[in-house]
């Protein structure tokens, strides 16, 4: 059974800080590891999508890292604003799974003006 | 259309009653999964479609859930003698590829009362 754990559960910091959250995951048959943003009465919107061992992915002022040997992934934001609240999820693609992500239950970030 | 589409948006169901819940994913995505999501939990995966074949309904609750996509495109997810832990949002997501992230619809929030 695969479980993927994200922390913290929640986050409050202030406009311009930096952040990080933590996503960890079984490393045996990885595939993918998906990272998703999920405003409030919105459908989650897909970040990244990471393979490879030691890939980093940036789009604007969010970055993301990938370990698949020690099986953990970082999500980084540079100078939060207000507009970075939202829920923050990642999920786990298994090779050996039948294409099911599994899904950890998100960072719920907010941040404060 | 652009992205995925989901309706109805919001659906109050009576305890027995029967419900579906359709899904028009985005033309060409060949693969499309249900999900459920319970407040205040991640998504749990429900079934997954690689065009009109359901490659894994391993996430199907019971008996009384049923999803098809005959033609493989819209697909309809259909719940038999609703019951109150039915009550969550179920999310319609499709993708074209496994290398790349999924568009999400907006979900139908369905409550038995």
């Amino acid at each position: 059974i695969l479980n993927v754990e994200q922390s913290p559960q929640s986050l409050h910091v202030q406009e311009g800080d930096s952040t990080n959250f933590t996503c960890s995951f079984p490393s045996s048959n990885f595939y993918a590891l998906h990272w998703y943003r999920w405003e409030t009465a919105k459908s989650p919107e897909a970040l990244f999508v990471m393979t490879l061992n030691g890939d980093e992915k940036k789009k604007g002022r969010i970055s993301a890292t990938l370990n698949t040997k020690e099986g953990y992934s970082y999500l980084y934001i540079k100078g939060s604003q207000p507009e970075d609240s939202a829920t923050y999820l990642c999920a786990s693609f298994n090779a050996g799974n039948n294409r099911k992500l599994i899904w950890g239950l998100g960072t719920s970030l907010a941040v404060n003006p | 259309g652009a992205g995925v589409s989901q309706s109805p948006r919001y659906k109050v169901a009576k305890r027995g009653q029967d419900v579906a819940l359709r899904c028009d994913p985005i033309s060409g995505h060949v693969s499309l999964f249900w999900y459920q999501q319970a407040l205040g939990q991640g998504p749990e995966f429900l079934t997954y479609f690689q065009n009109e074949a359901q490659l894994d309904k391993s996430g199907l609750p019971s008996d009384r859930f049923f999803a098809e996509r005959p033609e493989g495109s819209v697909s309809t997810l259909k719940i038999q003698r609703t019951q109150q832990e039915d009550s969550a949002v179920y999310l319609c997501a499709s993708s074209s590829s496994e290398n790349y992230g999924y568009t999400f619809g907006s979900g139908t929030r369905l409550t038995v009362v």
